[in-house]
């Protein structure tokens, strides 16, 4: 799988839209963008994924550059409680090979200030 | 649709002893996925197992630790004869299938004290 790179950290406004970069210039095209994110010490918690188009959920939206090459994630209003450790994961279509763990690097910690 | 469920969420062992962690997935998942959380460090996969199989154990140490996946009941990771090093997060996740399509849904985790 492709490696990730991310800010160690960031900070944001309570109510203002925190964006969150990644790059990972290695991606192939069988290769999804992933985006999780582990609040304190709980278990990591999905938010979205994406492969080429942009993506929304009730969540958080993902861009993802036309190259392919990086990607954002937005949430739209950040609350105190999105204060996290936000991991942007790069995983291959295709199973085997060493390809089926999850590769966590250290994300990014988003701190939500009020 | 009840998440991935995993216990005990806390165990304490002293060393020597034997842990046993138990993983039940989410309805209708047959791909479970362990892995492990040292203090102050990051996720690290430890083994991928479909029902009565083991996939891969690329990320698992080679002595004291093994995983299962009966055909009937939860997941299991066993680690024998526990030493302080072993004090960490064990979490699990599931899938429906191993495309990278599929997403894994993780459980909260046990969290495992070597006294």
């Amino acid at each position: 799988d492709a490696k990730t790179t991310q800010p160690p950290s960031m900070d944001c406004a309570e109510g203002r839209a925190a964006n969150l970069p990644c790059n990972h210039s290695t991606i192939s095209g069988n290769e999804y963008v992933y985006w999780y994110r582990q609040i304190h010490s709980q278990g990591p918690q999905y938010i979205i994924h994406g492969l080429k188009n942009n993506e929304t959920n009730e969540m958080a939206s993902l861009i993802i550059t036309e190259d392919r090459k990086s990607s954002t994630l937005i949430l739209p209003h950040a609350t105190l409680r999105d204060t996290a450790v936000y991991y942007c994961i790069v995983r291959s279509f295709y199973s085997g090979g060493g390809a089926d763990g999850l590769t966590f690097g250290k994300g990014t910690h988003l701190i939500i200030q009020p | 649709n009840a998440g991935v469920m995993q216990n005990p969420r806390h165990l304490v062992r002293r060393r020597g002893q034997e842990a046993r962690l138990r993983c039940s997935p989410m309805k209708g998942h047959s791909h479970v996925y362990w892995y492990r959380q040292l203090p102050e460090e990051g996720l690290k996969f430890m083994v991928y197992l479909q029902k009565e199989n083991i996939i891969d154990e690329s990320g698992m140490p080679k002595e004291r630790f093994s995983a299962e996946f009966p055909k009937e009941g939860p997941s299991i990771l066993r680690i024998q004869q526990v030493v302080r090093g072993d004090s960490a997060a064990y979490f699990c996740a599931s899938s429906p299938s191993a495309s990278g399509s599929d997403t894994q849904y993780f459980g909260p985790g046990t969290r495992l004290t070597v006294l």
